[in-house]
């Protein structure tokens, strides 16, 4: 059984540009959710992927965006990044209807 | 109000104690996790709750569903469980979590 994967783990990109994080699905699992997680802060819901499409959005702005991939994994996209987007991302699938959630170790994007 | 409540924020403790963490919650739920997460930012995850009680090695997970209430206990604590525990409920209205603050747990020798 293999776990969640997220690559790069860490990051440093400039103010305005755009950054591409991946995310693995673990086998069986056949929904991916994004989160960001502010230093001292609980994550919060960015967006979540089912089939290939969004299956619910936070409140985040459209400069991030998403997608999904045949094999279930997923990749999570923020264009013109603003500094406030530093911040650690957190991947985790799970199965449509099901409770049980699968973590990556996340991936730190610091924006300069 | 967050829809997820933790406390403490911050707690210190001395090697051997038992600790408890509370989590109050305001939203209707399928599920109830108990996560830890280390320095490192990666979350594992300890307990999946949706009534009564569970146990593993020094940790127990209690809920209470009516009163919307949970806790997160550690029996006889040791320095390695210092980290950040995070409670995050699994909503009725869809799939995805909402997290507490966390609270970091530091267990001192």
């Amino acid at each position: 059984e293999t776990g969640v994967t997220q690559s790069p783990t860490h990051l440093i990109k400039t103010r305005g540009q755009q950054v591409t994080l991946r995310c693995s699905s673990q086998s069986g699992h056949n929904t991916v959710s994004w989160y960001q997680q502010a230093l001292g802060q609980g994550p919060q819901f960015i967006f979540q992927y089912y089939r290939e499409e969004e299956n619910g959005r936070g409140n985040f702005p459209p400069r991030f965006s998403g997608l999904q991939f045949p094999n279930y994994s997923s990749e999570l996209n923020v264009n013109a990044l603003e500094l406030d987007d530093s911040a650690l991302y957190l991947c985790a699938s799970s199965l449509i209807g099901g409770s049980g959630y699968t973590f990556g170790s996340g991936t730190r994007l610091t924006v300069v | 109000k967050n829809e997820v409540e933790q406390s403490p924020q911050n707690l210190t403790a001395q090697e051997g104690e038992f600790i408890t963490i509370n989590c109050s919650y305001s939203v209707g739920i399928s599920a109830l996790h108990w996560l830890q997460q280390h320095p490192g930012g990666g979350i594992v995850s300890l307990f999946m709750l949706s009534s009564g009680k569970k146990k593993h090695g020094r940790l127990i997970a209690t809920i209470n569903i009516q009163e919307k209430h949970s806790s997160l206990h550690i029996t006889a604590s040791h320095p390695r469980d210092s980290a950040v525990y995070i409670c995050a409920v699994a909503e009725t209205s869809g799939s995805r979590l909402t997290f507490g603050e966390g609270t970091q747990l530091t267990v001192n020798p």
